[in-house]
Order: C-alpha cells, then sequence, then structure tokens
C-alpha cells in the first residue's frame, strides 16, 4: 500500500523567503510527527499531532516555524523568512494510534537548502 | 526526560561476520524501544520493537535485538553481516507518560566485502 509521501524531495530557495513543505500520511493514520535532521545528525522531533486534540509543538526551534494538519490528514510545515541553519532534510512520520506500541513509518523526506 | 545513547559513530564489520549496534537508554518507567535503519536519501524504515514480554526480539532482515532492563541496554545484532546492510542505524525510546519518541544520534553501519 502507499506510504507516507512527502514534496517537494528537493527545495532550494533563498535566505529570507517562506518555504512550505507537505507530507501526506498513511491512511488511517490518526498520529502524525514532523522531525529535522540535520547533516551529520540524529533526528530532532518538531511537532506531532493527534487526531483532533492540540498539536504538540514543543520542538519549534522557533516562531518562524509552523505547522497545520488539515481533515486529519495532510500535513503542512511553513518556515518563514528562512534563514542559512534552517538547511536541514525534514523527515515526516505517521502512526496509527499514540499509546507508542507502533512503529513510525517514514516518508523519504524533504531536503531544504537555503542559499 | 528520555534519552537515547548510542555510543560509536561507525561500526565496521566484514561481511559474514557478527554485527552489533549498541543502543543505552534513559527513561521514567517502561520503556517502548525501537530499532530503524536508514539508506542513503531515503526516511528511515523500521527493524524491529521492544514492548513487553521476552528480551530477545526479532524484526526484519535477519536482526535481533536483546532488551536488558538492568543495564538499560537494547543492542542490535545480526549473526552474519551482509555488505547490503551498510547503512546508519537509529535506536529510539518512548517513554510511555508522555508517549514522545527519542532517538539516538544514529551509527554508520559499513560492512566490507
Amino acid at each position: 500500500g502507499a506510504g507516507v509521501s512527502q514534496s517537494p524531495s528537493n527545495k532550494v530557495t533563498e535566505k529570507g523567503k517562506d518555504v512550505e513543505l507537505r507530507c501526506d500520511p498513511i491512511s488511517g493514520h490518526t498520529a502524525l510527527y514532523w522531525y529535522r535532521q540535520s547533516l551529520g545528525q540524529g533526528l530532532e522531533f518538531l511537532i506531532y499531532f493527534q487526531g483532533n486534540s492540540a498539536p504538540d509543538k514543543s520542538g519549534l526551534p522557533s516562531d518562524r516555524f509552523s505547522a497545520e494538519r488539515t481533515g486529519g490528514s495532510v500535513s503542512t510545515l511553513t518556515i518563514q523568512r528562512t534563514q542559512q541553519e534552517d538547511s536541514a532534510v525534514y523527515l515526516c512520520a505517521s502512526s496509527p494510534h499514540r499509546d507508542g506500541s507502533e512503529p513510525q513509518h517514514f516518508g523519504d523526506g524533504t531536503r531544504l537548502s537555503i542559499l | 526526560a528520555q534519552s537515547v545513547a548510542q555510543p560509536e559513530d561507525q561500526v565496521n564489520v566484514a561481511e559474514g561476520n557478527p554485527l552489533t549496534v549498541k543502543c543505552t537508554y534513559s527513561v521514567s518507567g517502561n520503556p517502548y524501544l525501537f530499532w530503524y535503519v536508514q539508506y542513503p536519501n531515503r526516511g528511515l524504515q523500521f527493524l524491529l520493537k521492544y514492548i513487553t514480554g521476552d528480551n530477545l526480539v526479532k524484526g526484519s532482515y535477519g536482526f535481533e535485538a536483546e532488551f536488558n532492563k538492568s543495564q538499560t541496554s537494547f543492542h542490535l545484532k545480526k549473526p552474519s553481516a551482509l555488505v547490503s546492510d551498510s547503512a546508519l542505524y537509529f535506536c529510539a525510546v518512548i517513554s510511555r507518560r508522555d508517549y514522545k519518541l527519542s532517538f539516538g544520534a544514529g551509527t554508520t553501519v559499513t560492512v566490507r566485502a
């Protein structure tokens, strides 16, 4: 079946521009996560959505970062006024529910490069 | 707060030899533990998990891991490594209190022919 889909796969933009990254989770998965993976480093949690509950935004590094999830499905991560330190791979994951016992399914990520 | 340590940035083994990737964790309460693998330009793929029950869990591609509560470890093992096992491996822990997943920094495995 279809996995987690992310678009675009690569994005190059100039410093100061806004970018939107999209994630289509696996159908029926109620939990959706965004992570950032910088070169040579592990995964940094950004934000988490679970059903209709308020999202857990505790990992967002600054107020330039925001995310929404429409209709409990597709999610968009927006970075405003991009900085060079925002360059990274942004990974989205989904899982059936949030008790944590089920593994997260990851997309292939969006590689963001800020010039 | 929970944390995961993968003490080795890199592990190099010869094909056919045993492979071990180390992981220790710190979490309040009983953890859920996971191993993921990442190939170049791809997302993470689930390998195996420990939730409860037998301390030895078996997963995809011949991998297994042993949960050791006293040592707070969850080392990943494969009896006979393949060149195709060369990838980046992540250990992860989730606390049953806040259900937030924490990843280790990753271990790059290189299997030479």
